[in-house]
């Protein structure tokens, strides 16, 4: 079954700090890998989506990288701002049932 | 282009009733997921629709059901409405069949308060 975890929980950093965060999956055989941003109380916005034959997505400040043998994923965030601040999650598809399974996300806050 | 609009945006209700919401994907998107995110147990996948077919459902009881549209718009519905359904209620749309394995878009969600 798999399991998608994402370190740390919590990240509060001062703005302009380059950012790394985790995402680790325990089955190694996916399709693709998906970070989305979630701010307080609202929907979620996809960031990037990497499929398995790639090793990296780049989307302006954001970058993406996949390394599926280690069942790793790492969302680079360059020059940090108060407007980063939100909760970033990784998802993976479950094999054969059409869904998306979700990390326990990331929460940033970005201080001025 | 539009993005995946849900409605309505807000919704209490008490124990007992029940409720519809809705989803329209974003134009030419024809698989539709459902979410239901809460803060004990994240985000769990309901069901997805392709052309007016469930492809999947996920591990909730049959009070929860859905259906989509020839329009590719999307309801689902909760009957006898429980405390524990209070929920941020998720849709998402992706273009082709297989829904997770294409790129996902969100919807701004449905907040849904059982009193």
């Amino acid at each position: 079954k798999q399991e998608v975890t994402q370190i740390p929980a919590a990240l509060s950093v001062p703005e302009g700090e380059n950012l790394v965060l985790n995402c680790s999956f325990t089955d190694s055989a996916i399709y693709n890998l998906q970070w989305f941003r979630q701010d307080p109380g609202k929907g979620l916005t996809s960031l990037l989506l990497i499929q398995s034959s790639q090793r990296e997505q780049t989307s302006g400040r954001l970058n993406a990288s996949l390394d599926k043998s280690s069942g790793r994923s790492t969302l680079y965030i360059a020059a940090s701002q108060p407007g980063d601040s939100a909760t970033y999650l990784c998802a993976v598809p479950s094999y054969n049932t059409d869904k998306l399974i979700f990390g326990t996300g990331t929460r940033l806050q970005v201080f001025p | 282009k539009a993005g995946v609009t849900q409605t309505p945006r807000y919704l209490i209700k008490t124990r007992g009733q029940q409720v519809t919401l809705s989803c329209s994907p974003i134009s030419g998107h024809r698989s539709v997921s459902w979410y239901q995110q809460t803060p004990g147990q994240g985000l769990q996948f309901l069901f997805e629709y392709f052309s007016e077919t469930q492809r999947n459902k996920g591990n909730f009881p049959g009070r929860f059901s859905g259906r989509q549209f020839s329009n590719s718009r999307s309801e689902m519905n909760v009957s006898t409405l429980e405390l524990g359904d209070s929920a941020l209620y998720l849709c998402a749309s992706s273009l082709g069949v297989g829904g997770a394995y294409n790129e996902q878009f969100f919807g701004p969600g449905t907040r849904l308060t059982v009193l």
